[in-house]
């Protein structure tokens, strides 16, 4: 079975700073992980994803992420927020045996103050 | 090209009353899954298909609710009779297959109240 694990359902940060999102994830196989993000009373995006090439992935708007087996984690950063950056941000965790099915975390609102 | 399609997009209906969500997916994919957003539980899965053909529906909560993709550019997600816990946020996304690794392309949601 697979499974995501989003740390803190809500990281606030001040425009400019860092943004560290985390999510740590379970797979008895290796696994394709993905950053989706979801805008007020959207669907949700693709903003990257690892599916056993480089182990760090780079993602539009400036996010990207990097795997790292040994601590299972996945985690997603970029250097400097923007107010824009403001939105609901999942972690998903698929599998080549999983039919292209994902298999969501619960997901982490980002907020950036001015 | 035109993304993934769902109507409506805000359904209020009464306990007891049937519901029917629809998709459109995205041309040429050949995957469609349903998800389903609440507060409580976030997304869950609830089926898929592969080519027209359910694969996996172990996420469907009860038999209240039944899914249906009759062929490539169309599928259907219906409660009857409905709940107020069914109340959601109902997402169809559809991909490429291609060996799991294929990036799913979601809709904008067809958010379900039920009195």
């Amino acid at each position: 079975a697979q499974s995501v694990t989003q740390l803190g359902s809500h990281v606030s940060v001040s425009e400019g700073a860092l943004v560290l999102l985390r999510c740590n994830y379970s797979s008895s196989v290796p696994p394709y992980l993905f950053w989706y993000v979801q805008y007020p009373n959207q669907g949700l995006q693709l903003l990257l994803k690892y599916t056993s090439a480089a182990t760090l992935v780079k993602g539009i708007n400036g996010f990207e992420a990097e795997f790292k087996k040994s601590e299972t984690s996945f985690h997603l950063t970029k250097p400097s927020a923007h107010m824009s950056d403001a939105a609901e941000y999942f972690c998903a965790v698929s599998a080549y045996n999983q039919g292209g099915k994902l298999i969501f975390g619960q997901g982490t609102e980002l907020s950036v103050k001015p | 090209d035109a993304g993934v399609i769902q109507s409506p997009r805000h359904e209020v209906t009464e306990m007891g009353q049937e519901v029917t969500l629809r998709c459109k997916p995205i041309s040429g994919h050949n995957s469609l899954f349903w998800y389903r957003q609440t507060m409580m539980r976030g997304l869950e899965l609830l089926i898929y298909f592969n080519n027209n053909v359910p694969i996996d529906d172990s996420g469907m909560p009860e038999d209240r609710f039944s899914a249906k993709m009759p062929n490539a550019s169309f599928s259907t997600l219906k409660i009857q009779p409905s709940e107020p816990r069914d109340s959601a946020v109902y997402f169809c996304a559809s991909s490429l297959f291609r060996q799991a690794s294929g990036e799913l392309f979601f809709g904008e949601g067809s958010r379900l109240t039920v009195l």
